[in-house]
């Protein structure tokens, strides 16, 4: 089993659409969340953190559940420019003292006229 | 602004060629990692380094070793390149004490570094 599990989709939708995506975790020691954009043929970007009381960033919300081990993403009023692939990253512990994050193999969005 | 500047963006080596790709950072950060990213798979951490002249295995370090002779310099090197080696490296910096303090998560990547083994 993947530490960090997407559906890889694609999620065809149309502008201004609400559409929302799912990550699971395996490792409960896990203590930090985010949610990170690709661009085609570009480097990973932090779109946001996600905060055990979930958290909104304009159309973006992220939210976390512990106990199911599951975070979501929920991109309301889709915009063509939101087309990219978001990827889960989970922060889990390294060794004794360190931590790593794990990146899930993300999902592929497609907003369309 | 962050700039993560890898030194090449395409390579095509041959098998049982030593190959070297190059990183650089430019905001003196003290965390620097190597991923690759292959499709269905993810990014998979290879070597990370938290100050110079350290460095830690990752989740798939056989057959890579990195060098960190300079703060803002990270250098992934395949000693004998092989087709499975085949992938896109993607190098990262990071400023915030990631790795004893995970709460801040912000990795700033390279343009990444696609290398064909033939």
């Amino acid at each position: 089993r993947k530490e960090v599990e997407q559906d890889p989709g694609p999620f065809n939708v149309p502008e201004g659409a609400t559409v929302a995506f799912n990550c699971t975790y395996s490792n409960s020691a896990s203590q930090s969340f985010f949610w990170y954009r690709q661009d085609c043929r570009k480097e990973p970007k932090l779109l946001m953190s996600v905060y055990s009381s979930g958290n909104e960033d304009g159309r973006f919300t992220a939210q976390l559940n512990r106990a199911s081990q599951y975070i979501s993403l929920l991109i309301r009023d889709s915009k063509l420019s939101d087309s990219a692939t978001y990827l889960c990253v989970v922060s889990a512990p390294h060794g004794d003292s360190s931590y790593k994050l794990i990146f899930g193999s993300g999902t592929r969005l497609l907003v369309r006229p | 602004d962050v700039k993560v500047t890898q030194s090449s963006r395409y390579l095509v080596k041959r098998t049982g060629e030593k190959v070297f790709l190059e990183c650089v950072q430019d905001m003196d950060h003290e965390n620097m990692f190597w991923y690759r990213q292959d499709p269905g798979l993810g990014l998979r951490l290879i070597y990370f380094s938290y100050d110079v002249k350290m460095k830690e295995k990752g989740d798939i370090p056989e057959g890579y070793s990195v060098s960190r002779e300079k703060k803002e310099r990270f250098s992934l090197i395949l000693e004998s390149a092989s087709t499975n080696q085949t992938s896109m490296y993607l190098c990262a910096s990071s400023s915030s004490k990631l790795l004893r303090a995970p709460r801040t998560g912000e990795l700033f990547f390279g343009e990444g570094s696609r290398l064909t083994v033939l």
